[in-house]
């Protein structure tokens, strides 16, 4: 089965970095999204890894492992609207994203 | 302003009832999606289509049906509404289906069925 798993829940301080965690087993792959969805709105996109490595967009960085089945989001220098739920979602072989569940980001002042 | 929009935005229904859930883009995106998001759970794939005049069914499709009559178009429609059906609805679309693109979200629609 496929299958992408993310920590439910982080906090973190105002101005601190804080890295989330996703991991993935799918039948093939094509890249692997992380988007960010504020309550009660859509997601957006925020970034997009298909080569081992770190991507770098701002104060977020995107890191992906393919031969560990892993990813990981760097946010940097949090600040009280980086509050929201994090989805990392996988492109399998038919080109159909699978979703995680999300990771729901506390930050405190 | 360019987008994706969903109407209505929530809705309160019977069980046994009806519903549609309207869609439109205005990217002109071939590929458009049905999601439903569920607490605790990740964004599940109800339908797609691919192009105007084309259908498939995702991971959760039954009890639902879609139509593409058009490329801007792509209503859902639940034929007999049950309480399992509450969750929040989201369309979106993407560029061109069998490549890598992203997806844009409508706002979504907050359905329950009591």
């Amino acid at each position: 089965g496929q299958n992408i798993d993310q920590p439910t829940e982080m906090t973190a301080t105002e101005g601190a970095i804080v890295q989330i965690n996703c991991t993935y087993q799918t039948s093939g792959f094509n890249g692997l999204f992380w988007y960010q969805q504020h309550a009660g709105e859509a997601p957006t996109f925020l970034s997009y890894n298909v080569l081992d490595g770190l991507e770098e967009k701002g104060r977020f960085s995107s890191f992906l492992s393919r031969s560990k089945g892993y990813s990981y989001l760097l946010l940097k220098e949090l600040q009280m609207k980086d509050s929201a739920s994090y989805l990392c979602a996988v492109m399998d072989s038919n080109y159909q994203l699978i979703w995680g569940a999300g990771t729901k980001l506390i930050i405190k002042p | 302003i360019a987008g994706i929009t969903q109407a209505p935005t929530s809705q309160i229904l019977a069980a046994g009832r009806r519903m549609t859930l309207r869609c439109t883009q205005d990217m002109r995106h071939n590929a458009m999606y049905w999601y439903r998001q569920d607490l605790g759970l990740g964004l599940r794939l109800i339908h797609y289509s691919n192009t105007a005049g084309t259908t498939g069914k995702g991971e959760v499709p039954d009890g639902y049906s879609v139509s593409r009559a058009n490329t801007d178009d792509f209503p859902l429609t639940l034929a007999s509404a049950v309480p399992s059906q509450t969750s929040v609805y989201f369309c979106a679309s993407s560029d061109s289906p069998g490549q890598v693109t992203e997806a844009f979200f409508g706002q979504g629609t907050r359905l329950t069925v009591v």
